[in-house]
């Protein structure tokens, strides 16, 4: 059974940069692409960055994504009240043959 | 405008169907693989099912696999997910999901919640 873990909740101050980790296995991070999404109150989530550190328009340069081996990270510089959300971690596993989801990460900004 | 309009979400008893829809509209609904994802009230998502633009690769989560049914009618720009069997934990808010280049999910309908309870 894989899983995608993620640390349930991060907090930051106004200004400052916060980084959300995603750790998985072989089969899933390592071998594919970890995209990340972002879910505000009572909304669907959304793309915030996918491939290579590409972000769908809409979303500055302050969200950033990145991975090495089977883990993964999302940076978010510059904190902004808006930022306040669920973000959530994905990759295909091939062994599973599934899209698989981290439990997911809140964020405050303090 | 990219659009996904899910519906046919409601209250059903433990052991009944349901079918959900999704209207998608705003792209050319052949080029794209879809999925179904869906999410518990507070919980994170839950990945569902998949289906490639021809219908020629189906592929379920174990929780719902045998139960549940993806299909598609590119004529009408429809995703359909049929849910036989249903369970308490099926309980959640289903959405209707394009997959760009078959790896991410682009674009979100709003959901539509299902409660499954006796």
């Amino acid at each position: 059974q894989s899983v995608v873990t993620q640390p349930p909740s991060a907090s930051g101050t106004l200004g400052q940069t916060v980084t959300i980790s995603c750790s998985g296995s072989k089969s899933d991070i390592g071998s594919n692409t970890v995209n990340w999404y972002q879910q505000l109150p009572g909304t669907a989530p959304r793309l915030l960055t996918y491939s290579k550190n590409q972000r769908p328009s809409g979303f500055p340069d302050r969200f950033s994504g990145s991975k090495s081996g089977t883990s993964a990270s999302l940076a978010i510089s510059g904190l902004q009240p808006d930022d306040e959300a669920d973000y959530y971690c994905a990759a295909w596993d091939d062994s599973l043959n599934a899209v698989i989801f981290g439990g997911g990460t809140k964020l405050t900004v303090l | 405008e990219v659009q996904l309009m899910e519906s046919g979400g409601g209250f059903v008893q433990p052991g009944r169907s349901l079918r959900l829809s999704c209207a998608a509209s705003g792209f050319t609904f052949d080029d794209f693989a879809m999925h179904w994802v869906r999410q518990s009230p507070g919980k994170g998502p839950e990945w569902v099912a998949r289906i490639t633009w021809n219908s020629g690769t189906l592929s379920y989560a174990d929780s719902v696999r045998g139960r549940f049914t993806i299909s598609r009618d590119n004529a009408r720009n429809s995703l359909y997910l049929q849910m036989n069997s249903l369970r308490p934990e099926d309980t959640a808010f289903y959405y209707c999901v394009r997959a760009y280049s078959g790896s991410y999910f682009d674009f979100w309908g709003r959901g539509t919640l299902v409660t499954v309870s006796s």
